[in-house]
């Protein structure tokens, strides 16, 4: 079975620094990997993806992940923060081939500072 | 596109009632489903599967008999937590698969049993 650790719970930063949110992953076979965002009391929204091909994926609001198969992680940065960015993040794992369900970090609260 | 309603968005029940969540997908076909309890400052827990046409496929621990899924058409499924208890009260979401592993999620139903 497949697990997520998210190594920070919480991660104060001050606004236009950058910001790294640790995930790691551990599974006995290939995985797609997710970084969701959760704003209080609302659902989730994706950020980012990787299912396959180049490593580094993007996301709009300028977040970025990188997929490191020898390290088993899967690492959100992002080079400058906004305020509007506090929010919860959520690292989830899908088994390649396998039941479809995804399988959640305990997340990590990014509160961006003024 | 690929959005999922659910609905009520938050719910006070008196203990030993019946509540039921509802999700629908808003325009597209969902054959599967899963629900999901959050617990304060904590991850997404998969309650269940369920595929449309189907029994609910339960994660172990949790109990069949008082979290009921249904999931009647490509469009519906509900959660009903029978006869509700205090630590019944909790964040649950739902979620559908979408396309080539995407995941849409409802906003969330908070549910507080007194």
């Amino acid at each position: 079975a497949q697990s997520v650790t998210q190594l920070d719970s919480q991660v104060p930063v001050f606004e236009e620094a950058p910001v790294e949110l640790r995930c790691n992953y551990s599974s006995s076979v290939s995985v797609y990997l997710f970084w969701y965002v959760q704003y209080p009391n609302q659902g989730l929204q994706l950020l980012l993806k990787y299912l396959s091909g180049s490593t580094l994926v993007e996301s709009i609001n300028g977040f970025e992940a990188e997929f490191n198969k020898s390290q088993t992680s899967f690492h959100l940065r992002k080079p400058s923060v906004h305020i509007s960015d506090t929010a919860e993040y959520f690292c989830a794992v899908s088994e390649q081939g396998g039941s479809e369900k995804l399988v959640f970090g305990k997340g990590t609260k990014l509160t961006v500072n003024p | 596109g690929a959005v999922v309603s659910q609905h009520p968005s938050w719910v006070i029940c008196k203990s030993g009632t019946s509540v039921k969540i509802e999700c629908r997908s808003l325009d597209f076909q969902a054959t599967t489903m899963f629900w999901y309890r959050q617990f304060p400052k904590q991850s997404l827990m998969l309650m269940a599967t369920s595929n449309e046409g189907s029994k609910a496929t339960y994660e172990q621990g949790v109990e069949k008999d008082k979290f009921l899924i249904n999931h009647a058409s490509l469009t519906l499924s509900t959660l009903t937590v029978t006869s509700a208890h205090p630590e019944d009260s909790s964040f649950y979401i739902c979620s559908a698969r979408v396309g080539l592993y995407g995941y849409t999620f409802g906003s969330g139903t908070r549910l507080t049993v007194v």
